[in-house]
């Protein structure tokens, strides 16, 4: 079957960084998602990975490891408004997007 | 700024009853998604559409149904709500582009069954 594995909660302190795993079993693939998501709010596009290495975008940077079926999520100098959930999705052979059950990520003082 | 709009933020229904639940985009996109999300779970899909009359069964279509008779607009219909039903409904759109495909979200309707 298909399958997303990511951790359900990760703690981290202001101003520090964070790393956030993402495993995958697809049938095929097509690119691998990370969206942001705020209490009560709805999923945002943080970035898109289809080809090997690091993407790096201001404070987020994505990494992609298609042999290893490994993503990971990296956040730098934290900032209260990053405490959110983090969610990484999968694109299947048919396009259709398979996600991950989410990362809460919880930004202390 | 582009936008997918959902009717309602919150919703309370009596069981047995057949809720409507509207969502509107104004970007044009060709397909459309609607997902519930509960604890644990992530995201799971319900019914997707790649284009105005058509529709296609997600992972979970028991209980729902769909509606797209305009390309802007994607109804999601339970025909009798039950409590296990209660749950938060997620409305996407995207391009119809292979590869990177953005999904856009509404804000999400909380619908509580009782």
């Amino acid at each position: 079957g298909q399958n997303i594995d990511q951790p359900t909660e990760m703690t981290a302190t202001e101003g520090a960084i964070v790393q956030i795993n993402c495993t995958y079993q697809t049938s095929g693939f097509n690119g691998l998602f990370w969206y942001q998501q705020h209490a009560g709010e709805a999923p945002t596009f943080l970035s898109y990975n289809v080809l090997d290495g690091l993407e790096e975008k201001g404070r987020f940077s994505s990494f992609l490891s298609r042999s290893k079926g490994y993503s990971y999520l990296l956040l730098k100098e934290l900032q209260m408004k990053d405490s959110a959930s983090y969610l990484c999705a999968a694109l299947d052979s048919n396009y259709q997007l398979i996600w991950g059950a989410g990362t809460k990520l919880i930004i202390k003082p | 700024d582009v936008k997918v709009t959902q009717s309602s933020r919150y919703l309370v229904k009596r069981t047995g009853e057949k809720v409507f639940l509207e969502c509107v985009q104004d970007m044009d996109h060709e397909n459309m998604f609607w997902y519930r999300q509960d604890p644990g779970l992530g995201l799971r899909l319900i019914y997707f559409s790649y284009d105005v009359k058509m529709k296609e069964k997600g992972d979970i279509p028991e209980g729902y149904s769909v509606s797209r008779e305009k390309k802007e607009r994607f109804s999601l219909i339970l025909e009798s709500a039950s409590t296990n039903q209660t749950s938060m409904y997620l409305c996407a759109s995207s391009l119809r582009h292979e590869g990177n495909t953005e999904a856009f979200f509404g804000q999400g309707t909380r619908l509580t069954v009782v």
